[in-house]
């Protein structure tokens, strides 16, 4: 069956770096663009990066623009997220989503996979 | 950038219910909407893609409609899983994506 496990979060600094994992299984990885999508404490949903499925592609919001960066790597079955200059704003439960496409290049994906997450807590 | 305001942000309803929740889009996004549902602590689930499909598996009491941009959600009948916190989301030709703020579905 299809799973999306999140790991790779804990306590950070402001200002320090912190890369989270998202280990897929159970379908084929390279096919698919994936997400991460966060969720402060209380807090919405906040969309924060996509990669397109062969990894040619990223886009950010302006909120995290030049601070996060989106990879993946096929061969493992892997999708990363590299957080840099963390700000306590970024601290939040942080989530791996598969996309699934309507019509190509038309836009209306949306999200039928998700893991369970991982917290991202940045504080001094 | 494409915004999504979603109403109203609390409600308050009883088991067997029908309620309705509105979600406007700033731009016109086609019928490219869908809607999720979130419980404490869990991931979000998908409930409705294209405005108005069902996801597989998801009960027929859960219905989407519109186009352009308002759109609506409507829970018929509701039953006591169905309390949780639900989200529009958009994701543009260009793979950038939005969510509604959320509606949070309380027993009353």
């Amino acid at each position: 069956q299809v799973q999306l496990v999140e790991s790779g979060g804990g306590v950070v600094q402001p200002g320090r770096s912190l890369r989270v994992s998202c280990a897929v299984s159970g379908f084929t990885f390279s096919n698919y663009a994936m997400h991460w999508v966060r969720q402060a404490p209380g807090k919405g949903l906040e969309w924060v990066a996509v990669i397109s499925y062969d990894g040619s592609k990223e886009y950010y919001p302006d909120s995290v623009k030049g601070r996060f960066t989106i990879s993946r790597d096929n061969s493992k079955d892997t999708l990363y997220l590299q957080m840099n200059s963390l700000r306590p704003e970024d601290t939040a439960v942080y989530y791996c989503a598969r996309d699934i496409v309507i019509g190509p290049g038309m836009g209306g994906d949306y999200f039928d996979y998700w893991g369970q997450g991982t917290l991202v807590t940045v504080s001094s | 950038d494409i915004q999504l305001t979603q109403s109203p942000s609390f409600l308050s309803a009883s088991v067997g219910d029908r309620v309705t929740i509105t979600c406007r889009a700033s731009q016109y996004i086609s019928s490219y909407l869908a809607w999720y549902q979130q419980k404490p602590g869990k991931a979000p689930k998908v409930l409705i893609y294209g405005a108005s499909t069902l996801q597989s598996g998801v009960p027929s009491r859960f219905s989407g409609s519109g186009s352009g941009t308002e759109f609506t959600l409507t829970i018929s009948n509701l039953q006591p899983e169905d309390f949780a916190t639900y989200y529009c989301q958009q994701l543009n030709s260009h793979l950038m994506c939005s969510f509604g703020q959320g509606t949070k579905l309380e027993i009353k």
